[in-house]
């Protein structure tokens, strides 16, 4: 298994600019959720989703939008970047027998730069 | 809101040292703690876990502790080793609600 797998690495937009991260999970995993991790601070949740068709709002959700399609596949929008967009994005999945709040599978992340 | 925080943002150890990054919860209904290890560059890796209904856990040379008194948690790394160096987190949850992580503790270990 791949896990959890995220494109970009690394990305570079202007402000007002829109742009789409990747996330996907070859595990099955019904719950996947997004995090952005700034400077000297913990992972703050965005968006998360409990299964296809389902998403919700986390701590952080202004800004950016998020879809289920499919089990595998949850992808993170950014409608139009502003510099305090500027993060490193993780995503995370974990199995429905552990809930929301069980161990959570991260990926390697994205680190995103807004000037 | 309620929140996890951290006691110590750094902490240095010098190889082969015993290691205790502690954690201070807020929420008297969490139910579920959790540590990640995060090293430079990559995502945040699970350690350990434990529940409330528990005071202590061991797993290979790491221990979480759990003191619902005073609400707090604590990860204890024995015979530190470089490979060790990283960022910890606390996370909590309380019944099946999305994780809440603390700021971090950075552990430096020192050859």
């Amino acid at each position: 298994n791949a896990g959890v797998t995220q494109t970009p690495k690394f990305q570079v937009l202007k402000t007002g600019q829109s742009m789409t991260l990747q996330c996907a999970q070859d595990m099955n995993h019904e719950y996947m959720s997004w995090y952005r991790q700034d400077p000297g601070m913990g992972l703050r949740l965005i968006h998360y989703s409990v299964g296809a068709g389902i998403t919700d709002q986390g701590e952080v959700p202004n800004g950016y939008n998020v879809s289920r399609s499919t089990t595998e596949d949850f992808p993170l929008r950014l409608l139009s970047a502003a510099p305090s967009q500027t993060s490193v994005y993780f995503c995370a999945s974990s199995p429905r027998t552990g809930g929301l709040g069980e161990t959570q599978y991260f990926g390697p992340g994205t680190r995103l730069l807004v000037l | 809101g309620e929140s996890v925080g951290l006691h110590l943002p750094t902490l240095s150890v010098q190889e082969g040292d015993n290691s205790i990054i502690n954690c201070a919860y807020s929420n008297s209904a969490s139910d579920y703690f959790i540590w990640y290890k995060q090293e430079s560059g990559k995502g945040p890796q699970f350690i350990i876990d434990i529940r409330s209904n528990m005071d202590k856990r061991q797993g290979q040379r790491v221990t979480v502790l759990l003191n619902k008194t005073v609400k707090h948690l604590s990860l204890q790394i024995a015979a530190t080793q470089p490979g060790d160096s990283a960022v910890y987190f606390c996370a909590e949850t309380a019944g099946n609600t999305p994780l809440v992580f603390g700021k971090g503790t950075r552990l430096s270990v020192i050859a």
